[in-house]
């Protein structure tokens, strides 16, 4: 099945710089990755993802990269503010037959530092 | 957020012990999943349905039970409680399982603790 790696596990940077967490997964079948941020005591929520057909994708200051050829993709948060603190996850969907599955990295814990 | 909610939201129970969890959403999505989340594993797939009466596995199955007899409910159950089980669970909706339907929606979680 689907292996997500994710890195780092925690990631600590001063209010204003940049924030880049990155994923490698193993079936180049996949074609779908999402990104939730999780804050403390929520539920995970979708801020941005990408489809294989795309190299890269930006929504205001998040942004996400996808290299298909080495299975990888990135998360970068530009002008970081004490908000983005947070756990972000990546994931990775094989849509192959009748698996629609998501499968979870184990996640990025950012802290912001006004 | 969604119309997705989750019953009870806490749980304290003991081993041995059989278990329910509620899945309820407002919806009238097709697909519903649970997951468990724990301290370093992030979100773990247990089951998911992708309609009434259908459902499947995910990575980490064993010792949980679903069921799935209306669109709006999905029941994950512990038939007898570990342990290893006490953790947050997560059930999660979408229209569909690929295209801009995709998204995954989640609930407010359920922290359970087996004792």
């Amino acid at each position: 099945g689907e292996n997500v790696e994710q890195h780092p596990s925690t990631l600590s940077v001063q209010e204003g710089d940049s924030a880049v967490i990155k994923c490698t997964y193993s079936d180049s079948a996949s074609n779908y990755f999402p990104w939730y941020k999780q804050e403390l005591g929520k539920r995970p929520q979708l801020i941005i993802d990408i489809r294989s057909n795309v190299g890269e994708k930006k929504d205001q200051r998040i942004a996400v990269t996808l290299n298909k050829t080495a299975k990888h993709f990135s998360l970068h948060i530009t002008e970081t503010q004490p908000e983005d603190s947070a756990v972000y996850f990546c994931a990775a969907r094989n849509s192959g037959g009748s698996n629609y599955k998501l499968t979870f990295g184990k996640g990025t814990l950012l802290t912001v530092n006004p | 957020d969604a119309g997705i909610t989750q019953s009870p939201r806490h749980k304290v129970t003991e081993t041995g012990t059989p278990v329910t969890l509620r899945c309820h959403q407002t919806e009238n999505h097709r697909y519903m999943y649970w997951y468990r989340q724990d301290p370093g594993h992030g979100l773990r797939l247990i089951h998911y349905s992708y309609g009434v009466k259908d459902t499947d596995k995910g990575e980490v199955s064993d010792g949980y039970s679903v069921s799935r007899s209306k669109t709006e409910d999905f029941l994950l159950t512990l038939e007898s409680a570990t342990s290893s089980q006490t953790s947050v669970y997560f059930c999660a909706i979408s229209e569909s399982p690929s295209g801009r339907a995709a998204e995954q929606f989640f609930g407010p979680g359920t922290r359970l603790t087996v004792l």
